[in-house]
């Protein structure tokens, strides 16, 4: 198994493009989550899903989407990207809302 | 409203100290899992330990031990002998469970490591 993997590594954007972040595990997990991570605010939940077609929002979902149209893959779009959502992306999966989740390498995300 | 406060930001120890870092929870709920997570220079987050809200009893793993204390809403992490490959940053996390419907993380702000040589 590889796990839970994210794609970029690295990305940097320009204020008003549009991207999306890779999230892929292989592990069945039932459980998906996007977390930020910005420099002394911890990791805040942008986005979660329980299921495949199921999703909903965290604590900060202002200018991201997600959808969940198989198990395996939970993309995070940003529709037209600003400089405040410069920051470090984790993708998590939990093989079920009771488990214990693990993260995913991360995306380092630049707005310029 | 759910809230982990690791007031610790930033702690240096000699190679071989033992070391504590705090980590202090807020919530109304009695059904919790508190969490901790270890962050390398790398970047990757690296699952160390759960527990729920009715096993109080504290756990030991090698050199690491964690103290839960309901009474004062606490769940200490100790590194005993530490070592420079212990150097990171640790966050201390929470969870509702699920009959919130959902699995979300409340995270603290982390507490960075240090371990000199």
């Amino acid at each position: 198994n590889a796990g839970v993997t994210q794609t970029p590594k690295f990305q940097v954007l320009k204020t008003g493009q549009s991207m999306t972040l890779q999230c892929a595990q292989d592990m069945n997990h039932e459980y998906m989550s996007w977390y930020r991570q910005d420099p002394g605010m911890g990791l805040r939940l942008i986005h979660y899903s329980v299921g495949a077609g199921i999703t909903d929002q965290g604590e900060v979902p202002n200018g991201y989407n997600v959808s969940r149209s198989t198990t395996e893959d939970f993309p995070l779009r940003l529709l037209s990207a600003a400089p405040s959502q410069t920051s470090v992306y984790f993708c998590a999966s939990s093989p079920t809302i009771a488990e214990t989740q693990y993260f995913g390498p991360g995306t380092r995300l630049l707005v310029l | 409203a759910q809230k982990v406060t690791q007031a610790q930001t930033e702690i240096s120890v000699v190679e071989k100290e033992d070391v504590t870092l705090d980590c202090v929870y807020e919530t109304r709920d009695t059904t919790y899992y508190l969490f901790w997570y270890k962050q390398p220079p790398s970047g990757e987050l690296v699952f160390l330990i759960r527990r729920n809200s009715f096993d109080e009893q504290n756990e030991i793993s090698g050199r690491y031990s964690w103290n839960f204390q309901k009474s004062t809403s606490s769940f200490n992490f100790t590194i005993t002998a530490s070592q420079v490959v212990d150097s990171a940053v640790y966050f201390c996390a929470l969870s509702l469970g699920p009959q919130t419907g959902a699995n979300n993380l409340f995270f603290g702000t982390g507490t960075r490591l240090t371990v000199i040589p």
